[in-house]
């Protein structure tokens, strides 16, 4: 079946950090793949995807590549700030009776300090 | 700001109580999306609702219940809840084919 595995954390870094989080995936078929944040008390909020191998997202500083020979889609940013606190989700979509629907991974809870 | 609207942002009910909870979206998506989030844990999919029709049921109780009564608006009945149904719902919407999600802020249910 399709699966998403990533990185359980908590991952704590000090501000200006490098970030990364690795996600993995099991799918039929090549997926569409999801990054998102959930900031605390809010829902979750689109930060990148990729639609097909070796396409790269990218937003607000983060970047991640879609890597079919290693079934990944780590998520990456150079230096990270407080504000980047949040939980990430990476996720794939896959389709079930015609309809289409996002399978998670289990979230990495990233904290930055000052 | 979030485009997808839920209502309430909070609520709480008692088991015996029936409330609903709704959704709302005014980007011509057709596509709508109930998912249930428990505490530190990912949202799991409840319903997927395509061109108003339900496409999508995960086997969830019949204690909710949910209504797309038109292409923007999404409720979702609840009866009967039991405590392990305490969590936040997500409501979410897309075009049909190929496009991301995008989700509201969540109605956080606590049932006493």
């Amino acid at each position: 079946g399709n699966s998403v595995t990533q990185m359980e954390g908590p991952v704590t870094l000090s501000e200006e950090a490098f970030l990364t989080i690795n996600c993995t995936y099991t799918a039929t078929g090549y997926p569409s793949l999801f990054w998102y944040v959930q900031y605390p008390g809010e829902g979750l909020q689109l930060l990148l995807k990729a639609t097909k191998a070796d396409d790269k997202g990218s937003n607000k500083g983060f970047e991640a590549t879609y890597r079919k020979e290693t079934t990944s889609f780590h998520l990456e940013k150079g230096s990270v700030q407080v504000s980047d606190s949040a939980v990430y989700f990476c996720a794939l979509r896959t389709t079930q009776g015609g309809s289409e629907k996002l399978v998670f991974g289990k979230g990495t809870k990233l904290t930055v300090n000052p | 700001d979030t485009e997808v609207t839920q209502t309430p942002k909070h609520l709480v009910m008692g088991m015996t109580n029936k409330k609903s909870l709704k959704c709302e979206q005014h980007m011509g998506h057709r596509a709508m999306y109930w998912y249930k989030q428990k505490a530190k844990k990912p949202p799991e999919l409840m319903f997927v609702y395509s061109y108003e029709k339900l496409s999508i049921n995960e086997s969830v109780p019949s204690r909710f219940s949910p209504e797309c009564p038109n292409s923007s608006l999404l409720n979702l009945h609840l009866h009967a809840l039991q405590p392990e149904d305490s969590a936040l719902y997500l409501c979410a919407s897309s075009q049909v084919e190929r496009q991301p999600q995008h989700f509201g802020d969540g109605t956080r249910l606590s049932i006493l």
